[in-house]
């Protein structure tokens, strides 16, 4: 089945810096690849996603970049805020189930 | 908001109890998982179904079981076999076509007292 791994695991960044989230996926079926906010104690929301017949998709402050070649993909968000302060899955799709990886814990410092 | 619910929000369990944890969504979506979040860790998969009356095992399926006899309703059973049940489980749903994402129930907490 499909493996995703994620990082890094944890990532502090002082508010107004880009923080960057990679992660990388074995298979080569996978065509889809959303990626999840969870804020505590709530549930994981979809903030953005990329298809694999697309480069790069950008959403105000958040951006993805797909590399199918390397198989790995990208969260970037710049001009971070407190309010962008949670923990960030990315998951990779081929077939109607979701490989999630394990996480980034992103802390914006005021 | 998201159009799938999960009840309880809480719920404790005795050792050696079943529970079952509810599922409900209106969103017309054929797909829906149950995964089990532990501290720190990421998602893992419970079972899956993609269809009335059909479901997968997931990766940790062992000690839990599922029904899906309508398509808004996909309850979650932890049995008496799991043997750390304790953790966060949410649900969620998708259309069930390649290039479409899930959407997640707010959770369950399950806590064995």
């Amino acid at each position: 089945g499909e493996n995703v791994e994620q990082h890094p695991s944890t990532l502090s960044v002082q508010e107004g810096d880009s923080a960057v989230i990679k992660c990388t996926y074995s298979d080569s079926a996978s065509n889809y690849f959303p990626w999840y906010k969870q804020e505590l104690g709530k549930r994981p929301q979809l903030i953005i996603d990329i298809r694999s017949n697309v480069g790069e998709k950008k959403d105000q402050r958040i951006a993805v970049t797909l590399n199918k070649t390397a198989k790995h993909f990208s969260l970037h968000i710049t001009e971070t805020q407190p309010e962008d302060s949670a923990v960030y899955f990315c998951a990779a799709s081929g077939s109607n189930q979701f490989y999630f990886g394990t996480g980034t814990s992103l802390t914006v410092i005021p | 908001d998201g159009g799938i619910t999960q009840s309880p929000k809480y719920l404790f369990r005795k050792e050696g109890q079943n529970v079952t944890l509810s599922c409900e969504q209106n969103l017309n979506h054929d797909a829906m998982y149950w995964y089990r979040q532990d501290p720190g860790q990421g998602l893992r998969l419970i079972y899956y179904s993609q269809i009335v009356n059909d479901f997968q095992k997931g990766d940790i399926a062992e000690g839990y079981s599922v029904s899906r006899e309508k398509k808004e309703s996909f309850p979650l059973t932890v049995t008496s076999a799991q043997k750390n049940p304790t953790a966060f489980y949410l649900c969620a749903s998708s259309l069930g076509r390649q290039g479409t994402g899930a959407f997640f129930g707010q959770g369950t907490r399950l806590t064995v007292v």
